[in-house]
Formats: C-alpha cells, sequence, structure tokens
C-alpha cells in the first residue's frame, strides 16, 4: 500500500487477556517504529526494528510487552496479560533506514486498545 | 532526560487570526525538530522539519523556527481556517539516538467559523 498501515484499528479486551497489533510498514522501508500514545500525551517510543532484529527496545515498559519483525516487514507488538494502564494508542512508524537524521518516519493511523 | 513542552495546550481562534504554537526542549544536543499534526482517529501527518542547522522553514501558511541554543521552536500559522483545527505536536531527534523523536503532548487547536 501507499502508507503506513495498521490492524486492528481499535481493539477493546479484558484485563488479563493477550493481544496482538499488527504493522504493516511502507514497502521498502527497512526501519520500523513503535510509539505508545496515552490520552493527553504525545506518542511515547516503545521499540525500533532495524531490518528483523529489535535495535532498541528500551522503551517498552516492561516484560508483558514484546514485538516481532520476523521477515523485516511485518511487525507484531505482543502484550501479555493486559492491564488497564495499557488503553492507549499504538502507533506505527517506518522509514526508509534509520541511521541518517534526514530519513523522516511515516506513521499509520494507529491502533487504538482499550483494556476494561 | 530530553523533555519536549508546547505551550498553550489548547487554543481557540476565530478564522482569519494568525497564530504561534510554542515548543521548548531542555537538551539542545539535536540532530533536528519536527512538528506534526494529528487529527482525531488518524495517525501523524509531518507538517515541517527543521535540521539542526537551519533558522526556519516554510510550507505556505505554516512558518516554523528553530532556536537551538535557547531550546526553542515556534509555529505560526498565517490567516488560520477551520480546516486547521486539530493537535498540533512537536518533536525533536537527539545526537546520540538518532532513530528516536522525543514528543510534546501538543496543542489542541480549534478556528472557530
Amino acid at each position: 500500500g501507499a502508507g503506513v498501515s495498521q490492524t486492528p484499528s481499535n481493539k477493546v479486551t479484558e484485563k488479563g487477556k493477550y493481544v496482538e497489533l499488527r504493522c504493516d510498514p511502507i514497502s521498502g522501508h527497512t526501519a520500523l517504529y513503535w510509539y505508545r500514545q496515552s490520552l493527553g500525551q504525545g506518542p511515547e517510543f516503545l521499540i525500533y526494528f532495524q531490518g528483523t532484529g529489535a535495535a532498541d527496545d528500551s522503551g517498552l515498559p516492561n516484560d508483558r510487552f514484546f514485538a516481532v519483525r520476523p521477515e523485516g516487514s511485518v511487525s507484531t507488538l505482543k502484550i501479555q496479560r493486559t492491564e488497564r494502564g495499557d488503553s492507549a494508542v499504538y502507533l506505527c512508524a517506518s522509514s526508509l533506514t534509520a541511521g541518517s537524521r534526514y530519513n523522516e518516519q511515516f506513521f499509520g493511523p494507529g491502533t487504538r486498545l482499550t483494556v476494561l | 532526560k530530553q523533555e519536549v513542552t508546547q505551550i498553550p495546550a489548547a487554543l481557540s481562534v476565530p478564522e482569519g487570526e494568525n497564530l504561534v504554537l510554542n515548543c521548548s526542549f531542555t537538551d539542545s544536543a539535536i540532530y533536528n525538530l519536527q512538528w506534526f499534526r494529528q487529527d482525531p482517529g488518524k495517525g501523524l501527518t509531518s507538517l515541517l522539519l527543521i535540521q539542526s542547522s537551519q533558522r526556519e522553514q516554510t510550507s505556505g501558511r505554516l512558518n516554523a523556527s528553530l532556536d537551538k541554543s535557547s531550546g526553542r521552536s515556534t509555529l505560526y500559522i498565517a490567516a488560520s481556517q477551520p480546516g486547521d483545527s486539530a493537535t498540533y505536536l512537536c518533536a525533536v531527534r537527539e545526537m546520540d539516538s538518532s532513530y528516536k523523536l522525543i514528543f510534546g503532548s501538543g496543542t489542541r487547536l480549534l478556528v472557530r467559523p
């Protein structure tokens, strides 16, 4: 597709359940990023992939959060034992590469996660 | 730790007004600063990107300035229109982790017809 796509657009789950959020980056983009945006706040960095490997996962809040990108394209953010505090919009972005300051990140529409 | 602050948090103006949104950051060791627009339920749209060596960037009715030494940027919107209503976010890219954007909390703008 022309832009970054994310599925689902909305996800409602119950506390304690497992969820997966999917991101399809722009074709040919090797770098992929996940951010989390809580209500009334700006996005916060979670994790960044260069190719298949997680180059920096320092933003993941705890070990309930995990992300993969097995073939260097689509990425899945996985959250185990969801808590009400995980409710937020999860944004994915991609860029051609990551090493240059000139590489612009293009954002998807986000997945709104609500944990009841 | 880099902190990005945006003032005001919300702004309501009548159509046609010129307005200024403010962004400040605590560590001046940045590669660049970027302004985004976010519409409800949608992702972020990049408006302007200013490299650290630049002082300003212009696109149509938008003008963004950067004063790296004082840790400030402004986004100037001329002749505002109702279609400009959105949340405006600024983000910096630091030199020691240039892949990561650090965002402010945004300014919610409402332009009244």
